[in-house]
């Protein structure tokens, strides 16, 4: 089965950039998306098709996604991008959808 | 505005039945593919089974396979999880998520509920 591995945890300073890595074989080739969830509450879609954002958005958020590994891009990090992030993708040859471990954000 | 409610969740012996429901509005229901994706305590996020509209497209996680059943309502702008012959591991919060684009199986998710909390125990 198709295996999407994230680092489990990214600290990052107030102000600077947090980069999340999602790796999976040739991934490059599927569409990536990404889910922001905090604490007790549901995930919501914070990139998708690799680089679209949703409305809502603030745009120092950013995805981009080539070969083995996906990025998730948070730019002039603020204490209210601290928050678990997951990447997804489809498996076509699964018929599954498939979720990254996972990655908590510290803001320092 | 797009709001998917869950409901049916609760404590269950190992080897017992829930049905989980999702009432949605906002949109045209019968025109989206619906997911089922669960998170264990402190773990992460599992997807557990899609429906596709008109019911054309059905997949589950292997975990679950022949024990969950996704079904919708149309009529009643509803999704639901039969789940049977439960297990420890299932004990998780279930959401409901809408997919992202109309008549797309395979697209991100762009609407969830609140989640309602499943707990398989003696």
């Amino acid at each position: 089965s198709y295996v999407l591995t994230q680092p489990p945890s990214v600290s990052v300073a107030p102000g600077k950039t947090a980069r999340i890595t999602c790796g999976g074989n040739s991934i490059g080739s599927k569409s990536v998306h990404w889910y922001q969830q905090k604490p007790g509450q549901a995930p919501v879609l914070a990139i998708y098709y690799d680089r679209e954002r949703p409305s809502g958005i603030p745009e120092r958020v950013s995805g981009s996604n080539s070969g083995n590994t996906a990025t998730l891009t948070i730019s002039r990090v603020e204490a209210g991008d601290e928050a678990d992030y997951y990447c997804q993708v489809w498996d076509s040859s699964s018929d599954h959808y498939v979720f990254g471990t996972g990655t908590k954000v510290t803001v320092l | 505005e797009v709001q998917l409610v869950e409901s049916g969740g609760g404590l269950v012996k190992p080897g017992g039945s829930l049905r989980l429901s999702c009432a949605a509005s906002g949109f045209p229901f019968s025109a989206y593919t619906m997911n089922w994706v669960r998170q264990a305590p402190g773990k992460g996020l599992e997807w557990v089974s899609s429906i596709s509209d008109s019911s054309t497209y059905i997949y589950y996680v292997d975990s679950v396979k022949g024990r969950f059943t996704i079904s919708i309502d149309d009529a009643k702008n509803s999704l639901f999880l039969q789940m049977n012959s439960l297990r420890a591991d299932d004990t998780a919060v279930y959401f409901c998520a809408r997919t992202g684009s109309i008549s797309c199986y395979a697209c991100h998710f762009d609407y969830w509920g609140l989640g309602t909390p499943v707990i398989v125990s003696s």
